[in-house]
């Protein structure tokens, strides 16, 4: 079955940047799209952009544009997403996830908290 | 992109309910729609996926169904289990996007 296991929670100050992979495994990892999406406590799910394995493309959200950069490496069936500039508003679940044959499958997120 | 207008915000039901949530698309996408439950801390946890699949393991009672760019969750006789925040997420094209959300408390 799909699996997406990602890396664990990271402290980060003010400034610094984070890098969170996402390894899978279940499917033919150059098939379908990696997204990532982000969720500050107490809000909602909120897509910051997503990677096609075949090839590296990527397209990000607006809000996120300069400051995300997602990359991959098909030799190890995993994607990076790196957050650069954190701020404190930075702290926050953050979910991988695709849609291999029309099915979701989620990441089981990595808690990045943004704090001097 | 698509926006995804989810109501209500919140919905207050006690066990044994039967309760609607719904989202309505600002353009038409098809059907690759899915609904999540989602507890404190944790992942979304897979409902109903392409609308109105029920997902393996998921009990009957959650259906999901579809009407031009209106979706649909029904939870039939709510359980205690079930008091959660649903989210509806559509992931047709190269960007996602999500409603905002419903609390269903007692």
């Amino acid at each position: 079955q799909v699996q997406l296991v990602q890396s664990g929670a990271e402290v980060k100050k003010p400034g610094a940047s984070v890098n969170v992979s996402c390894t899978a495994s279940g499917y033919t990892f150059t098939s379908y799209y990696i997204h990532w999406v982000r969720q500050a406590p107490g809000q909602g799910l909120e897509w910051m952009g997503m990677i096609n394995p075949s090839g590296g493309r990527t397209s990000y959200a607006q809000k996120y544009q300069g400051r995300v950069t997602m990359t991959r490496d098909t030799s190890t069936s995993t994607v990076y997403m790196k957050l650069s500039s954190l701020r404190s508003e930075d702290t926050a679940l953050y979910f991988c996830a695709n849609a291999v044959a029309g099915t979701p499958s989620w990441g089981q997120g990595t808690l990045v908290t943004v704090s001097s | 992109d698509i926006q995804m207008t989810q109501s209500p915000s919140t919905l207050s039901a006690s066990v044994g309910d039967t309760v609607t949530i719904t989202c309505r698309a600002s353009q038409s996408f098809g059907t690759f729609l899915a609904w999540y439950q989602q507890k404190p801390g944790k992942a979304p946890k897979l409902l109903i996926y392409k609308a109105s699949t029920l997902e393996s393991g998921v009990p009957s009672r959650f259906s999901g169904s579809a009407s031009g760019t209106e979706f649909t969750l029904t939870i039939s006789s709510l359980q205690p289990d079930d008091f959660a925040t649903y989210y509806c997420h559509q992931y047709n094209f190269y960007s996602w996007t999500f409603g905002q959300g419903t609390k269903v408390e007692v």
